[in-house]
């Protein structure tokens, strides 16, 4: 089964600097990824995700992330981070069973932006 | 398009008591998905349903937990008797049945067992 790992569950930053979450995946087959970010008092939104298509990939609010299989990774980046990006981040893996497909997320990374 | 909807909002209620939540996914989506949220344990998938059949339930905690979708537009989960334990955040999602698609969730409801 794929499995994904967030690496901190807490990261925090300066307004202006690069933002970096980490995330791990595991998966017997080729993966599709995703990043979803949740606002406080809302629910999950999509930010980007790969499907196989070109592995750097580019998403909402500045965000991009990029898939590298031989470090079975998809961090997630920002050159520059700002203030609304203060969130929790979730990685997310498509899993396959029987009759479907479902979302396994990740624990999630929050983010602080110090201004 | 409205998004997803989820009632109520705000749930107060008092232990023992029953419980139900309501969403209705996005037109034209064949799955939908609950979850809930709490400090301790993150994120949890409950159950989600294809085509209105239930596929995978193995998220629901007891029996006390049951969920329905007798239709493509709508779906329940119901909380009987409720518990102090059972105080969280339950979201609904629905997406196509597809690897690659994305998830859309609603705004969720806030569920105090008190």
């Amino acid at each position: 089964a794929q499995s994904v790992t967030q690496l901190g569950s807490h990261v925090s930053v300066s307004e202006g600097a690069l933002v970096l979450l980490r995330c791990n995946y595991s998966s017997s087959v080729p993966p599709y990824l995703f990043w979803y970010v949740q606002y406080p008092n809302q629910g999950l939104q999509l930010l980007l995700k790969y499907t196989s298509a070109a592995t750097l990939v580019k998403g909402i609010n500045g965000f991009e992330a990029e898939f590298k299989k031989s470090e079975t990774s998809f961090h997630l980046t920002k050159p520059s981070a700002h203030m609304s990006d203060a969130a929790e981040y979730f990685c997310a893996v498509s899993d396959q069973n029987t009759g479907g497909f479902k979302t396994i997320f990740g624990a999630g990374t929050r983010l602080f932006v110090k201004a | 398009d409205a998004g997803v909807i989820q009632s109520p909002r705000h749930e107060v209620t008092e232990m023992g008591q029953e419980v139900t939540l309501r969403c209705k996914p996005i037109s034209g989506h064949n799955s939908l998905f609950w979850y809930r949220q709490t400090m301790m344990r993150g994120l949890e998938l409950l159950i989600y349903f294809n085509n209105n059949v239930p596929i995978d339930d193995s998220g629901m905690p007891e029996d006390r937990f049951s969920a329905k979708m007798p239709n493509a537009s709508f779906s329940t989960l119901k909380i009987q008797p409720s518990e102090p334990r059972d105080s969280a955040v339950y979201f609904c999602a629905s997406s196509y049945l597809d690897r690659t698609d994305t998830q859309y969730f609603g705004p969720g409801t806030r569920l105090t067992v008190l």
